[in-house]
């Protein structure tokens, strides 16, 4: 079955605890990005990656950093975690190219204290 | 301004109600895509269309390339199809999605 997976779905940790939220995928996608989500806001681009070790900064990347060191594993990283990053977070993959439709992951809820 | 604006943000409907989801966008795009997602859930590509009309179920897209606009319909609406409708825009090279905020629709039985 084609899936996109997310770990831990939901998390909730201190200020400065740096946090790993993984992503994978088994469809053979090029192309993966981080998204987050906040009321009123929508989704916004975090990170993206167009192929394995290609990594480029999407809308808001502060706080963040990412690795693409496997074409089926992307994971964000929180170095040192801060409230303002309390949010829904969703990664998504497709192949890369125009014409090809975005499969979002379930999503991971993080609550910074 | 945002990029893609969504009208209306809140739609309350009755069961069996035809429904239209209105989305404008001012950048120049490849395509638009609506997504729904239900509460507590995941987020799901319902279409993906770059001119005409897609129809899919009792769901129906379209778009207007030179008024930059696009609508989602949904015919006898059912309370199964509450959720959040979005829609996004994509073109370049960096396959980058620009969403709108959403649309929250509560269909009534």
């Amino acid at each position: 079955e084609a899936q996109v997976t997310q770990n831990p779905r939901y998390l909730i940790t201190v200020t400065g605890k740096k946090l790993t939220v993984t992503c994978s995928q088994n469809m053979n996608h090029e192309y993966m990005s981080w998204y987050r989500q906040d009321p009123g806001l929508g989704l916004r681009q975090i990170y993206y990656s167009m192929n394995v070790e290609v990594t480029d900064k999407g809308d808001v990347p502060e706080g963040y950093k990412v690795s693409r060191k496997e074409k089926r594993n992307f994971p964000l990283i929180l170095e040192s975690p801060s409230p303002n990053q309390t949010s829904l977070y969703f990664c998504a993959t497709k192949y890369r190219g125009e014409w090809y439709e975005q499969y979002f992951g379930p999503g991971t809820r993080l609550t910074v204290t | 301004k945002n990029e893609v604006e969504q009208s209306p943000q809140n739609l309350t409907a009755q069961e069996g109600e035809f429904i239209t989801i209105n989305c404008s966008y001012s950048v120049g795009i490849s395509a638009l895509h609506w997504l729904q997602q239900h509460p507590g859930g995941g987020i799901v590509s319902l279409f993906m269309l770059s001119s005409g009309k897609k129809k899919h179920g009792r769901l129906i897209a379209t778009i207007n390339i030179q008024e930059k606009h696009s609508s989602l319909h949904i015919t006898a609406s059912h309370p199964r199809d509450s959720a959040v409708y979005i829609c996004a825009v994509s073109g370049g090279a960096t396959n980058k999605l620009i969403f709108g905020t959403g649309t929250l629709l509560a269909v009534q039985p």
